[in-house]
């Protein structure tokens, strides 16, 4: 079992479209949680950064994590063409010797207008 | 522009070679990491390197090798290069432990 799984998509929304993204993971040792908009060919851009439980809101964007069942999620409102991209969760912890962070494998986001 | 820079932005060899891949840092961040991603795959962690230091090592091959110089800055070599290395490579600068912030990457193409 990978430590985090995200589903690959692609996810086709229409413009206006409310978008949700979600990724499990399986190492409770994960305090920071983190999601990532990855333009095609372009390096990944910091998004959302999460601590432990809770929701975060910033713009359009909402991450929410559930610790207990191990589930986080990316919320877009208001869905633009310009959002689409491949989004990339990611999370860390501690591990012997320092710590360690796990990128799912992204899923592809196309917004049509 | 999130402060990381990568050189070059693009790389053309050919097999058995050998290149350099080279990454500044943003301004205070300690830690560098090292990541490879082919043709639509997730981001594969290849090392993680804090004030010189090597600090975590991923699905790094026996023919690559990395290092942080005292400036901090930091360069992978890729030796013996087969087609199958091929591949977009990111570096990503982090003040803490948590968030990594990526520079535009080295498309690097073995013919």
């Amino acid at each position: 079992q990978k430590e985090v799984e995200q589903d690959p998509g692609p996810l086709s929304v229409p413009e206006g479209a409310i978008v949700s993204l979600n990724c499990t993971y399986s190492n409770s040792a994960f305090q920071y949680f983190m999601w990532y908009r990855q333009y095609s060919r372009k390096g990944p851009e910091l998004l959302m950064y999460t601590y432990s439980s809770g929701n975060k809101e910033d713009g359009r964007f909402t991450a929410q994590v559930d610790k207990s069942s191990k589930y986080i999620s990316l919320f877009i409102r208001d869905s633009q063409p310009s959002d689409s991209a491949t989004y990339l969760c990611a999370m860390s912890g501690p591990n012997t010797g320092g710590f360690k962070t796990i990128f799912g494998a992204g899923t592809r986001l196309f917004v049509k207008a | 522009d999130s402060g990381v820079t990568q050189t070059p932005k693009h790389l053309i060899t050919a097999t058995g070679q050998r290149v350099t891949l080279r990454c500044s840092p943003r301004s205070g961040d300690l830690s560098v990491y090292w990541y490879q991603q082919s043709l639509d795959q997730g981001l594969q962690f290849l090392i993680h390197y804090y004030n010189g230091e090597e600090r975590a090592k991923g699905n790094i091959l026996e023919r690559f090798s990395a290092q942080q110089f005292p400036d901090l800055h930091s360069e992978l070599n890729l030796s013996s290069l087969e087609l199958g290395d091929s591949a977009l490579y990111f570096c990503a600068s982090s003040p803490q432990s948590d968030t990594q912030y990526f520079g535009p990457g080295t498309r690097l193409t073995v013919l």
